[in-house]
């Protein structure tokens, strides 16, 4: 079974609107990273949010993580069309590789 | 600044055949990875080094795959007697060390028919 995992197979919203895709992960982590993936290309990271944090931002970017749950989620506000991709969370498990779920597809329509 | 480069970006076999992807990290980055992520699913960890070193290699189909670092530079991922199974993207990245952001590069797209 999945170590990580997003919630939803696929979203889709309006240019504009807000997004937020969520994540659960069932083992004891040092840090959760955020990652997107565009066709045809690699995963590149968006936010890594340690275990002793509750929120990062970056730009449009909210991440939050709740370790009593075991969860996490990415938020993404005034969404564009270029925000159209898969969204992968990875965990860190310390000293190990990372470890990614099975991803979120959104697309932004105009 | 380049990032992680990958050769070749696609490749189609038969079944039986063999392939070996090549792999040059970004400069200074001692940690590379390699992952699979069939299509529809997200990159799962095939094996990984610290320089030379393999530091994990349990997901790795040990009777047909094979990794190398020679140099602690680049890489290379070699399957022997390809399976329509093997069909993925194979994507190649590296990092400064476990838990720091990991760059990936393009990755190679291989079907086996």
């Amino acid at each position: 079974s999945q170590l990580a995992e997003e919630n939803l197979w696929a979203l889709s919203v309006h240019e504009g609107e807000s997004v937020t895709v969520n994540c659960s992960y069932k083992t004891s982590i040092t840090a959760l990273q955020w990652y997107r993936q565009k066709s045809g290309e690699g995963p590149a990271q968006l936010i890594l949010i340690r275990s002793n944090e509750r929120e990062k931002r970056n730009g449009r970017l909210r991440a939050t993580l709740d370790t009593s749950s075991q969860s996490s989620s990415l938020s993404i506000t005034a969404t564009r069309c270029e925000d159209t991709a898969v969204y992968f969370c990875a965990t860190d498990q310390g000293g190990r590789a990372l470890i990614f779920g099975t991803g979120t597809t959104v697309s932004v329509s105009p | 600044e380049a990032g992680v480069t990958q050769s070749p970006r696609y490749a189609v076999l038969q079944e039986g055949q063999a392939v070996s992807f090549w792999c040059d990290p970004i400069s200074g980055h001692d940690t590379l990875y390699w992952y699979q992520q069939p299509r529809d699913q997200g990159p799962q960890l095939l094996v990984y080094f610290r320089d030379e070193a393999v530091i994990d290699n349990s997901q790795l189909p040990s009777d047909r795959f094979s990794a190398v670092r020679p140099k602690g530079t680049n890489s290379t991922l070699k399957i022997q007697s390809a399976k329509q199974g093997d069909t993925a993207t194979y994507l190649c990245a590296s990092s400064q060390g476990v838990g720091t952001e990991v760059f990936f590069g393009k990755g190679t797209r291989l079907t086996v028919v």
